[in-house]
């Protein structure tokens, strides 16, 4: 089946300071990829939707200028969490569509943790 | 309220026990509903989905909606430790929508 695949899938680091995180289509071209982020015990949250050579689409309440999405190819799509603060430590998903109306392949998550 | 809402457990079964999973939604333009299976740190598996109402087999694997009551279930036979894990279930209006996701049920098949 179609791969997604997520790095890094840990990251730690210091107060102020970027992470970049990259999700890569594998054996597909993926025009769209989500990206989510899931607090222990609760839902997936979807943050933007990030589409091949247009700027990312941002869910209410997520900062843009925070959270920078380059969607450069159509098979890699990154997230960049820039000045990242403690309250930024998540776990972080991108997805890719299926051939169905929906996402159905996930990376495998990024546990970020700033300290 | 939570368009759809899900019981997070955690919920201990014995090995061979039949599972029961459940969620509820609130917004009648879904079409489309799926069930992932996420282990510990890692990405959400698509288990199985359905279109509309109905019930769909795979394996060991029941999938049920109906949507008269807005109930989403998913059943699981003979239950393995290897189906130990999160289920979530989510559902979408379809059309490359957004995918509405439940919290997750935690699952612990004990052998």
């Amino acid at each position: 089946g179609a791969v997604v695949s997520q790095h890094p899938s840990w990251v730690i680091c210091k107060s102020g300071t970027s992470v970049k995180i990259e999700c890569r289509s594998l054996d597909f071209q993926a025009t769209t990829m989500f990206w989510y982020r899931q607090f222990p015990k609760q839902s997936l949250m979807l943050m933007a939707t990030s589409n091949e050579g247009s700027k990312a689409t941002y869910e209410q309440g997520v900062e843009k200028d925070k959270f920078l999405i380059n969607h450069a190819s159509l098979t890699l799509s990154t997230l960049t969490v820039t000045s990242a603060h403690p309250e930024d430590s998540s776990f972080y998903i991108c997805s890719a569509p299926g051939t169905g109306a929906f996402e159905a392949f996930f990376g495998q998550g990024t546990r970020l943790t700033v300290v | 309220q939570k368009e759809v809402e899900q019981d997070p457990g955690p919920l201990s079964v014995p090995e061979g026990a039949i599972v029961s999973l459940n969620c509820t939604y609130s917004n009648s333009a879904f079409q489309y509903f799926m069930w992932y299976r996420q282990y510990s740190r890692k990405g959400p598996e698509l288990l199985m989905y359905t279109y509309s109402s109905g019930n769909k087999e795979d394996g060991r694997f029941t999938a049920q909606v109906d949507k008269s009551s807005k109930y989403i279930s998913l059943f699981i036979r003979d239950s393995q430790p290897s189906d130990s894990a999160t289920y979530l279930c989510a559902a979408n209006p379809g059309g490359y929508q957004k995918v509405t996701f439940g919290t997750g049920t935690k699952l612990q098949v004990i052998p």
